[in-house]
């Protein structure tokens, strides 16, 4: 079964940093692309970034360049992302998502979610 | 860069069906997207995703009541038999996963 657990959430002020995490398992990590979406509260989908198999490639959306960068340790089967300068508009529930082997799109599975709140 | 675009809201009675609608915006009618559904304080879980050509294909144990359908730059989700449990919110997805819909919040009367 395939399981996505995120985690490193939590309350940060306005500039600070934080670190989420997206522990993989019940399927070969390695050859997914993988992607974070977020939901401000009350709000819709957005996406965040998304990155390769092997990690050599990334993508960020326009508001978070810059400021976030995404990663991944294929023999951890972890998924990172490292947010810096965070902004009170970066408030949102943080999903790790997986899409269909080989391709980029259609996220089949997603994590439960990890709340990030910036806030002084 | 495609835009999706889903009504805010949508009623139907138990029992009942429902059609909910993501359009792509012009120029982009040929795109697969993908649906998701969202019930009260959860994480999203994936549907289907449906080609231009209207093929669906559903998700691990999605329900028969759901199925997918397409005309030109709408792509339907159809949900028959409505149950309590289909209240949710509703997202379609599209172009590599960057961009979804606004979301379609399907109320169950």
């Amino acid at each position: 079964e395939v399981q996505l657990v995120e985690s490193g959430g939590g309350l940060v002020q306005p500039g600070g940093s934080l670190r989420l995490s997206c522990a993989a398992s019940g399927f070969t990590f390695s050859t997914y692309w993988m992607h974070w979406v977020r939901q401000a509260p009350g709000k819709g989908l957005v996406w965040v970034s998304r990155i390769n198999s092997d990690g050599s490639s990334t993508s960020y959306a326009d508001s978070v360049k810059g400021r976030f960068t995404i990663s991944r340790d294929n023999a951890k089967n972890t998924l990172y992302l490292q947010m810096n300068s965070l902004r009170a508009e970066d408030t949102a529930v943080y999903y790790c998502a997986r899409p269909i082997v080989g391709a980029k799109h259609v996220l089949t599975h997603w994590g439960q979610g990890t709340l990030v709140t910036v806030s002084s | 860069q495609p835009v999706l675009t889903q009504s805010s809201s949508a009623s139907a009675s138990l029992g009942s069906s429902v059609k909910l609608t993501c359009t792509l915006s012009s120029g982009h009618s040929s795109y697969i997207i993908a649906w998701h559904q969202q019930q009260p304080g959860k994480a999203p879980r994936y549907l289907m995703k449906i080609e231009g050509s209207g093929t669906y294909n559903k998700g691990s144990g999605v329900p028969d009541r759901f199925s997918g359908s397409s005309s030109g730059a709408d792509r339907y989700l159809t949900i028959s038999n409505l149950q309590s449990e289909d209240e949710a919110d509703y997202y379609c997805e599209t172009r590599d996963s960057r961009v979804f819909g606004g979301g379609t919040k399907l109320t169950v009367l």
